[in-house]
């Protein structure tokens, strides 16, 4: 049972466009969200999180939408640069145990 | 400071034999999480370890074991390897509580493990 869904398992955008990076749960629960990019041969770098009180969390060119009612959330990147090609992971965590669950990943691709 | 490093970065086995994998966190972190990590299945969580008590374990067979130290320091072991345990095996340091607030995780480069 997936708990937190990335269904594109990839993405291609042109440079200096947007790119929406897309993340789909189920547990209600959740309440904290987070967002990490992952380069091959590396482990994965914290990105941009937010918590379930607010709705839009910006940081720089990334920003992270939450839709509690739709359990769904998204993340941003404007304008995309070829260095944002990485593979872009989701996770959620509630407060009961603080496990962090996470998606199966979406692999960016920039073009030039 | 020094980040998370992982010992050994590549390894191959045999079906059957066992493994042991190690991770030292970032100085001052007591959690250390492992996940597996293969192709299409994203990161599916192993075990997290606090001051030496495993706090968390995820859905995966009692092959898979590991331990933390006293230095924080943590090890996985997998017995019996098995083909399907091919995998990159992420770990990962926290302050304390991995998922909570602005509690983030901070990963290694990983152990690729190939069982043939």
């Amino acid at each position: 049972d997936q708990q937190v869904k990335q269904n594109s398992p990839s993405l291609s955008v042109q440079e200096g466009r947007i790119s929406i990076l897309n993340c789909d749960y189920t547990n209600s629960m959740f309440d904290y969200f987070l967002w990490y990019k992952k380069y091959p041969a590396e482990g994965p770098t914290f990105l941009i999180s937010i918590s379930s009180i607010k709705d839009k969390n910006e940081d720089g060119r990334f920003t992270v939408f939450l839709n509690k009612s739709a359990k769904h959330l998204s993340l941003h990147i404007v304008p995309s640069q070829p260095g944002d090609s990485a593979v872009y992971f989701c996770a959620a965590s509630h407060d009961s145990n603080y496990q962090l669950i996470w998606g199966a990943g979406t692999k960016l691709i920039i073009k030039p | 400071k020094a980040g998370v490093t992982q010992t050994p970065r590549y390894l191959i086995k045999t079906r059957g034999q066992q493994v042991t994998l190690s991770c030292s966190p970032i100085s001052g972190h007591r959690s250390v999480s492992w996940y597996q990590q293969t192709p299409g299945q994203g990161l599916q969580f192993l075990f997290e370890y606090f001051s030496e008590t495993q706090r968390n374990k995820g859905n995966f067979p009692g092959r898979f074991s590991g331990r933390q130290f006293s230095n924080s320091r943590s090890e996985m072991n997998v017995s019996t390897l098995e083909l399907g345990d091919s995998a990159l095996y992420l770990c990962a340091s926290a302050l304390s509580f991995p998922g909570q607030g602005s509690e983030t995780q901070y990963f290694g480069p990983g152990t690729r493990l190939l069982v043939l």
